[in-house]
């Protein structure tokens, strides 16, 4: 149980596109989901956390119109890079956790390379 | 935030016991200690948590000081495939949202 799924896998797009990564919680509800990004040989770096049906909150310096971020149910939430550029290269991670539970589960991640 | 402390890295052999230290000397009285693996190119996989007490699954023990100013976690025979970064987290339970903290973790290499 608990498994989280990302599509896709890895994403090559040219600059100035925009890329949509999904998030899905395969067997239970996602009440609260989170996005983060990794840096090669860095840790993980927590972008926003989203709560189902209601706008993300982002952490400090993140761009809330360049990362769009969606959850509109309790199974699914996306993560648009908008007019991609060759620095938001990275690996991107969601995670999941349902209401009143202690730990996060986490998606197989999505490498992004931005030409 | 309440953050951790572990080592940048270790090195232990195949079938010892591995002993992953972590500090949290901020932690609150609320506060989980989380405990997560990341192999390469992949997400995060969840290895144990614990609270107060010492913690045991099939994949690790958790032993937490008295204070819980400091826990270790504790892979008792490894293997090759547990060669990982394994990350100590406290939740960030004052903002209400129960994210994680992530620190630089402990990148560990087990030799054959």
């Amino acid at each position: 149980g608990a498994v989280v799924s990302q599509h896709p896998s890895r994403v090559i797009c040219k600059s100035g596109t925009s890329v949509k990564i999904e998030c899905r919680s395969l067997d239970f509800q996602a009440t609260t989901m989170f996005w983060y990004r990794q840096f090669p040989k860095k840790s993980l770096m927590l972008m926003a956390t989203s709560n189902e049906g209601s706008k993300a909150t982002y952490e400090q310096g993140v761009e809330k119109d360049k990362f769009l971020i969606n959850h509109a149910s309790l199974t699914l939430s996306t993560l648009t890079v908008t007019s991609a550029h060759p620095e938001d290269s990275s690996f991107y991670i969601c995670s999941a956790r349902t209401s009143g539970a202690r730990t996060q589960y986490f998606g197989p991640g999505t490498r992004l390379l931005v030409l | 935030d309440a953050k951790t402390t572990q080592p940048n890295s270790m090195e232990s052999n195949e079938e010892e016991p591995v002993h992953l230290p972590c500090n949290h000397s901020t932690i609150s009285g609320t506060d989980y200690i989380h405990w997560y693996r990341q192999l390469p190119s992949q997400g995060p996989e969840y290895v144990i948590h614990g609270l107060t007490s010492n913690v045991n699954n099939r994949m690790a023990s958790l032993a937490i000081a008295e204070d819980r100013k400091s826990s270790t976690l504790i892979l008792h025979r490894a293997t090759l495939r547990d060669a990982a970064v394994y990350y100590c987290i406290l939740r960030d339970v004052g903002s209400g949202t129960y994210k994680y903290i992530f620190g630089t973790g402990t990148r560990l290499k087990v030799l054959a």
